[in-house]
């Protein structure tokens, strides 16, 4: 199936850890996104690579690293977590071929305890 | 820069009824508008989108959307509302003249009665 995955669907996982969220996107997009929706349902955009250069960094803490090894993903890495992190990540990519429009995976719940 | 408003938190109709979600939006470009819909525990779904080509744009499910460059508005509508569209919907604008960033409206929850 082409599409947006990423692992793990549910993190749960205790204050001060370093946690990796992996994304891979078979749709052949040149441009990866991680966006953070908080307990509100509000989503924000965190950072976007277009052809593994970084292209968007919102104020996000530097505990928050991206890494694109290549086109199709675009990982997430946060270091020493804190409560304030619990919420879902999306990953998302798109087209600047395709006359806009992204596609999202279903998202990762990270729960910090 | 970008923004959207979306006039609702919580809309609530009966099954057949017609659907009204409202969204405004502020750009300083000729925007990219887009409904995206989100049930629980599910990721999001692009609905539909405007990229200046015809006004009145329909997505899937039944749901259209009119760009009103007068009113700043983007509203999105159904005849006739089904159970299965109870979700969370999110009205998104484009910032700038690329694609790259999304700004998100605030979400309208629909809740459909039986």
């Amino acid at each position: 199936d082409t599409a947006v995955s990423q692992t793990p669907k549910y993190l749960v996982t205790q204050m001060g850890n370093d946690k990796s969220i992996k994304c891979e996107q078979n749709l052949g997009h040149d441009t990866m996104y991680w966006y953070k929706q908080d307990s509100k349902k509000f989503l924000k955009i965190m950072f976007s690579y277009n052809n593994k250069e970084l292209i968007i960094n919102e104020t996000v803490p530097n505990r928050f690293s991206p890494k694109s090894p290549d086109k199709a993903h675009l990982n997430l890495h946060i270091n020493s977590l804190e409560l304030g992190d619990s919420a879902v990540y999306f990953c998302a990519s798109s087209s600047r071929w395709e006359a806009y429009g992204y596609t999202f995976g279903s998202g990762t719940r990270l729960t910090v305890v | 820069a970008q923004s959207v408003t979306q006039l609702d938190s919580h809309v609530s109709v009966s099954e057949g009824t017609p659907v009204l979600l409202r969204c405004n939006y502020s750009s300083s470009y000729s925007p990219s508008l887009f409904w995206y819909v989100q049930h629980p525990n599910k990721g999001l779904q692009l609905l539909l989108k405007y990229t200046s080509a015809a006004t009145l744009v329909k997505g899937i499910n039944g749901f259209e959307a009119e760009f009103k460059k007068s009113e700043t508005s983007f509203h999105l509508t159904k005849p006739s509302a089904h159970m299965s569209d109870a979700a969370e919907y999110f009205c998104v604008v484009s910032e700038g003249d690329s694609s790259y960033k999304l700004i998100f409206g605030s979400g309208t929850r629909l809740l459909v009665r039986p």
